[in-house]
C-alpha cells in the first residue's frame, strides 16, 4: 500500500524556472492539500483541493499553480522560481468526511 | 497573531518525565483537533485525535476545553524515541485543510 508519494523527495532549480512537484495518492482520498514548511512558521497551505477538477487557494498561494486533472493526482507548479519558495513542500490528503490527514514524505526544493 | 498557538520550547526532560504541552486556539468555530508529531526532516504523522471528553493512547492523555479554546498533550514515562516536535492542529470541518500551531520541540534524554 503505497499510500501518498511525493516526486522528487530533492530538487534543486534556478532563479526563474518553472518546477512541478508531483503528488499521487492510491487510497481515492477526496481531498488533496499542498503546505510548505519553513523555519519560523511552521507549516502554511498553498493550495486544496476537493476532488478533481476543484482547487481553492491556500494561505500562500502567490506564485503557485495547482491542477487536478485526476482524483489520485495534485501535482504543484512553481511558475518561475524563487529563492523565497526555497522551502519543505508536503502534500496531504484525508477521506470525504474525515477530517485527518495523511502526509507524503516532502520535497525538499531549494532554489538558487 | 496565528490561529493556532503553541509554546515552542524546547522541553528537555530526561527519560521517565512527565511532560505537558499546551495549546490555544482563537477560532470557535474550529471542528476538530488533533495532536501530529514530526521527527527531523520527515512528514508529520497523526498521534492521536482530541476530544472533549479526554481521551488516552497508552503514555498519551490528550485533552480539549472547547470554552477555554485550549487543547493540551501529556506525556507520560517519557522514553528517549519521543523526541520530536508536536504539532497542534484544528480543522473547521472535515475536508477542509488542517491548520497547525508552530510545534513544540520535546527531547527526552537518558
Amino acid at each position: 500500500d503505497a499510500g501518498i508519494t511525493q516526486s522528487p523527495r530533492y530538487k534543486i532549480t534556478e532563479t526563474g524556472r518553472q518546477v512541478t512537484l508531483m503528488c499521487h495518492q492510491t487510497w481515492s482520498h477526496s481531498y488533496m492539500f499542498w503546505y510548505r514548511q519553513d523555519l519560523g512558521h511552521g507549516l502554511r497551505l498553498i493550495y486544496y483541493s476537493a476532488a478533481a477538477d476543484i482547487t481553492d487557494k491556500g494561505e500562500v498561494p502567490d506564485g503557485y499553480v495547482v491542477s487536478r486533472s485526476k482524483t489520485e493526482n495534485f501535482p504543484l507548479t512553481l511558475e518561475s522560481a524563487t529563492r523565497s519558495q526555497t522551502s519543505v513542500y508536503f502534500c496531504a490528503s484525508s477521506e470525504q468526511g474525515r477530517p485527518e490527514a495523511f502526509f507524503g514524505q516532502g520535497t525538499r526544493l531549494t532554489v538558487v | 497573531r496565528k490561529e493556532v498557538e503553541q509554546d515552542p520550547g524546547p522541553f528537555n526532560v530526561p527519560e521517565g518525565a512527565t511532560v505537558a504541552f499546551n495549546c490555544t486556539y482563537s477560532n470557535s468555530a474550529s471542528q476538530s483537533f488533533f495532536w501530529y508529531r514530526q521527527d527531523c526532516r520527515k512528514e508529520p504523522k497523526l498521534l492521536m485525535s482530541v476530544y472533549s471528553s479526554g481521551n488516552e493512547d497508552g503514555r498519551f492523555t490528550a485533552q480539549l476545553n472547547r470554552a477555554s479554546q485550549y487543547i493540551s498533550l501529556l506525556i507520560r514515562d517519557s522514553k528517549l524515541s519521543d523526541s520530536a516536535t508536536y504539532l497542534c492542529v484544528v480543522t473547521h470541518q472535515a475536508g477542509t485543510a488542517l491548520i497547525f500551531g508552530k510545534g513544540t520541540t520535546l527531547s527526552v534524554s537518558s
